[in-house]
């Protein structure tokens, strides 16, 4: 069974300062994608960032950008410039290749930002 | 654009009592999936379909039954509501088969609460 795992319960940074947000993920299979999700106070699950198993390159949103590196099977978040709209509850998502698959989440990072 | 559209929003019921909740996909989507949100935990798959067909299956007690219906939409019916059962539940919708729209788009959720 897949899994993914998020060690750092909270992440405080400041606002305009950089922060990096950590996920691991075990899995056997070849074909598969990870997922950045953003839960604001509001419940929504927003999409962040995602990146494809197959692409070496790291996927880049605007402020958010990955390293993913899959022989370790790490898949880390950056936000760059953070904002105060940035605070919310940030999920890491794994999804096997193939129709209708189903997500699997990491238990979470809560991220505080300050002035 | 068209979201998912989740109702109601809000449901409140009593232990013992049946709840039906209801999910409204983004146009021409035709796979579904509920997820079930407990206080302070991340999102747990319940179950999918794909084109009206069970596609998988998670956690998702006895109680409870889904299905998916011919215009797409889907509702989660739960029976013999118990306290623990009080969560966040969120359909997303997708295209099933793999590609540049495999993204599962969520819904805003219903919130049920059962005294």
């Amino acid at each position: 069974a897949q899994t993914v795992t998020q060690s750092q319960p909270e992440m405080s940074v400041q606002e305009a300062e950089t922060v990096t947000l950590s996920c691991t993920y075990d899995t056997s299979e070849s074909d598969y994608y990870l997922f950045w999700y953003k839960q604001p106070p509001s419940r929504q699950m927003i999409l962040v960032i995602r990146q494809e198993a197959y692409k070496q390159q790291n996927a880049t949103e605007n402020r958010f950008s990955v390293n993913f590196q899959k022989a370790a099977k790490s898949f880390s978040l950056k936000i760059s410039d953070s904002q105060l709209g940035d605070a919310a509850m940030y999920f890491c998502a794994y999804r096997r290749g193939g129709t209708a698959s189903k997500l699997t989440f990491g238990t979470g990072t809560r991220l505080q930002v300050t002035l | 654009a068209a979201g998912v559209i989740q109702s109601p929003r809000h449901l409140i019921k009593e232990k013992r009592e049946t709840a039906t909740l209801k999910c409204y996909p983004i146009p021409r989507h035709d796979t579904v999936y509920w997820y079930q949100q407990g206080p302070g935990q991340d999102p747990q798959f319940l179950i999918s379909f794909y084109e009206k067909m069970q596609s998988d299956k998670g956690s998702i007690p006895d109680r409870f039954s889904a299905q998916q219906f011919s215009d797409y939409h889907s509702e989660l019916n739960m029976s013999s509501l118990e306290l623990g059962d009080s969560a966040l539940y969120f359909c997303a919708s997708s295209l099933g088969v793999a590609g540049p729209t495999y993204e599962q788009y969520f819904g805003p959720g219903t919130r049920l609460t059962v005294t």
